[in-house]
């Protein structure tokens, strides 16, 4: 069975500290996708981040940065220097098959105040 | 370029109302996805389109419930007859190639039924 746990069910930060939201995952397949998604409080769904399976190198993109690792099953996410702007949930998903279902974590709910 | 369109945005209607929810997916995109989010069971997959056929509908909740794809620029989800559990926000996603590959959200119809 698949599946995506995100523990953290909200964060309370200050603006300008760093943040890490965690991810865990379980899947039996060799090949999948890893993602992140921001819902912010309008509620779109806005993709951020898609990693294979194969490519376990850290990415960075501006204030983004992800850690993927194999040997824990984790794709954590972490936000420096937090915004107000960043205030959303946030979610982690897998996809595992060529069909494309998508299984999504509950979410992590991100408050950063001024 | 134009993202996935969902129409309408916001609908209110009464138990045992037919409810239309209509989608038209990033032009090119082969694959077409409709999710449901409620706050009890987070976001779930409730069908998937490729090349307009329905390829697993196994997350549609019961047989009140139904998708179509008449052509490849445009989907729907419909709810007859209507009920209270069925109030949620329903979104459509689209991709190129299937769900490894990464899927773009629509805005979402927030549907409530009374």
């Amino acid at each position: 069975a698949q599946k995506v746990t995100q523990a953290q069910t909200e964060i309370s930060v200050v603006e300008k500290e760093d943040v890490t939201l965690d991810c865990v995952y379980e899947t039996r397949d060799t090949t999948y996708y890893l993602f992140w998604y921001k819902q912010p409080p309008s509620g779109e769904l806005v993709f951020l981040i898609r990693r294979n399976s194969f490519d376990e190198q850290n990415e960075i993109s501006g204030r983004y940065s992800w850690n993927f690792q194999k040997s824990t099953s984790s794709f954590n996410f972490t936000i420096t220097a937090s915004q107000v702007v960043d205030s959303a949930v946030y979610f982690c998903a897998l996809s595992a098959n060529q069909g494309g279902k998508l299984i999504f974590g509950q979410g992590t709910e991100l408050s950063v105040k001024p | 370029d134009a993202g996935v369109i969902q129409s309408p945005r916001h609908e209110v209607t009464e138990m045992g109302q037919e409810v239309t929810l209509r989608c038209k997916p990033i032009s090119g995109h082969d694959y077409l996805f409709w999710y449901r989010q409620t706050m009890m069971r987070g976001l779930e997959l409730l069908i998937y389109f490729n090349n307009n056929v329905p390829i697993d509908d196994s997350g549609m909740p019961e047989d009140r419930f139904s998708a179509k794809m008449p052509n490849a620029s445009f989907s729907t989800l419909k709810i007859q007859p209507s009920e209270p559990r069925d109030s949620a926000v329903y979104f459509c996603a689209s991709s190129l190639a299937g769900g490894l590959n990464t899927q773009y959200f629509g805005p979402g119809t927030r549907l409530t039924v009374l």
